[in-house]
């Protein structure tokens, strides 16, 4: 079964850091680009970042650009983002997302995503 | 930044009935356009890409039509379990962006 889990999610307090991991199963994770999206409370869907299969090629939305790094360890099967200077209006469920076609572009629909962790930043 | 402008804000229909949803982007995204259908609690789930090509397992009363700038994700007749929002996406240009959703309720 293809799946995506989240995990690393938490209270942090303003200006803190945080982890998150996403652990890939049932595809061959170094095949696909994956991204983060995240959702704050109650609001709509925002795309955070994202990288290649191999890792070599990142994009960021500017609201997170210069705090955030995604990364990702394929011998792992697993995706991150390192998220530092953290602010209030990062509070949100973080997804990971698998785009759609194997050795595809970046730029793709995401077809599978995990369940969500959630980020709160608050003091 | 391209822009995705979704209407309706909310949609009440009947279950039966047609629900008709519009997204629109402020420049051509081509056919890259996705469709999401996210339940309370739930994460997004793909229905349609390509702008028109549905997703493994998705309904055939789910389509989707349009390219450039103007899109529609039709939902032929409504069943209980498609109550929902529903959110457009552009993969033509970075950053990626999503339109506002669409929430369906019961009428």
């Amino acid at each position: 079964e293809v799946q995506l889990v989240e995990s690393g999610g938490g209270l942090v307090q303003p200006g803190g850091s945080l982890r998150l991991s996403c652990a890939a199963s049932g595809f061959t994770f170094s095949g696909y680009a994956m991204s983060w999206v995240r959702q704050a409370p109650g609001k709509g869907l925002e795309w955070v970042s994202a990288i290649s299969g191999s890792g070599g090629g990142t994009y960021y939305a500017d609201s997170v650009k210069g705090r955030f790094t995604i990364s990702r360890d394929n011998s792992k099967n697993t995706l991150y983002l390192q998220m530092n200077s953290l602010r209030a209006e990062d509070t949100a469920v973080y997804y990971c997302a698998k785009t759609l076609d194997i050795w595809g572009s970046y730029l793709d629909a995401f077809d599978i995503w995990g369940q969500g962790t959630m980020v709160t930043v608050s003091s | 930044e391209i822009v995705m402008t979704q209407s309706p804000a909310t949609l009440s229909v009947s279950p039966g009935e047609r629900a008709t949803l519009s997204c629109r982007a402020s420049q051509s995204v081509r056919s890259n356009l996705a469709w999401y259908q996210q339940k309370p609690g739930q994460a997004p789930r793909l229905l349609i890409s390509g702008a028109s090509t549905r997703a493994t397992g998705i309904p055939a009363r789910f389509s989707g039509s349009g390219s450039g700038t103007e899109f529609t994700l039709t939902i032929s007749s409504l069943q209980s379990e498609d109550f929902a929002v529903y959110y457009c996406q552009q993969y033509n240009n970075w950053p990626l962006t999503f339109g506002g959703g669409t929430k369906v309720e019961i009428k």
